[in-house]
């Protein structure tokens, strides 16, 4: 069975500085995707970033880029110059070809301190 | 915004009663899923319609059940309330039925509340 685990809890940063959330996952599939949502205090679902499993370059979008090392099967998300509106809860998910659902990760939650 | 919309926003209710959340996906969106995210169990996948047939179950109760309408708009319905029951329910729609190619959008959530 398909697992994400995101090993921090909680993490803190500073405003305008970097931080790197973990994620890694556990597959016997070769096709893939592989997501991260953000959760801010109002509770929407947002998606932040994908990637797809075939490729080889990581995704970026603007400020969020992600460290995708398939064959350790982790999935990071690095948020460049941090700012207050991205404290929210960040979840790791997963989407295989053989996988009728999408399976989150229990979530890192992130605090942008001024 | 998702373009994903679901009501009510917020629902208070008493055990043992029956809610009805409702459900509608972006335009053009065949698939919707819903999920439940409660403190104790993260986020987890209820079920699956596609074009208003059942796709995929997930960790579903026998006392939840859910329907796809025609138009499209899905609704989940809640029977013989608990308090465990208290959760957000998130819907999300994707544009196929084929899930992992697809991106799922998701709606804001309804805040149910069981006293």
């Amino acid at each position: 069975a398909q697992t994400v685990t995101q090993s921090q809890p909680e993490m803190s940063v500073q405003e305008a500085e970097t931080v790197t959330l973990s994620c890694t996952y556990d597959t016997s599939e070769s096709n893939y995707y592989l997501f991260w949502y953000k959760q801010p205090p109002s509770r929407q679902m947002i998606l932040v970033i994908r990637q797809e499993a075939y490729k080889q370059q990581n995704a970026t979008e603007n400020r969020f880029s992600v460290n995708f090392q398939k064959a350790a099967k982790s999935f990071s998300l690095k948020i460049s110059d941090s700012q207050l509106g991205d404290t929210a809860m960040y979840f790791c998910a997963f989407w295989g070809y053989n996988t009728d659902k999408l399976i989150f990760g229990t979530g890192t939650r992130l605090q942008v301190f001024p | 915004d998702s373009g994903v919309t679901q009501t009510p926003k917020h629902l208070i209710t008493a055990t043992g009663q029956r809610v009805t959340l409702r459900c509608s996906p972006r335009s053009g969106d065949l698939s919707v899923y819903w999920y439940q995210q409660s403190l104790d169990q993260g986020l987890q996948f209820l079920i699956q319609y596609y074009n208003g047939e059942e796709r995929a179950k997930g960790n579903i109760l026998e006392r939840f059940s859910a329907q796809q309408f025609p138009d499209l708009h899905s609704e989940l319905n809640l029977s013989s309330l608990e308090l465990g029951d208290s959760a957000l329910y998130f819907c999300a729609s994707s544009p196929d039925s084929t899930g992992y190619t697809d991106t799922q959008y998701f709606g804001p959530g309804t805040r149910l509340t069981v006293l």
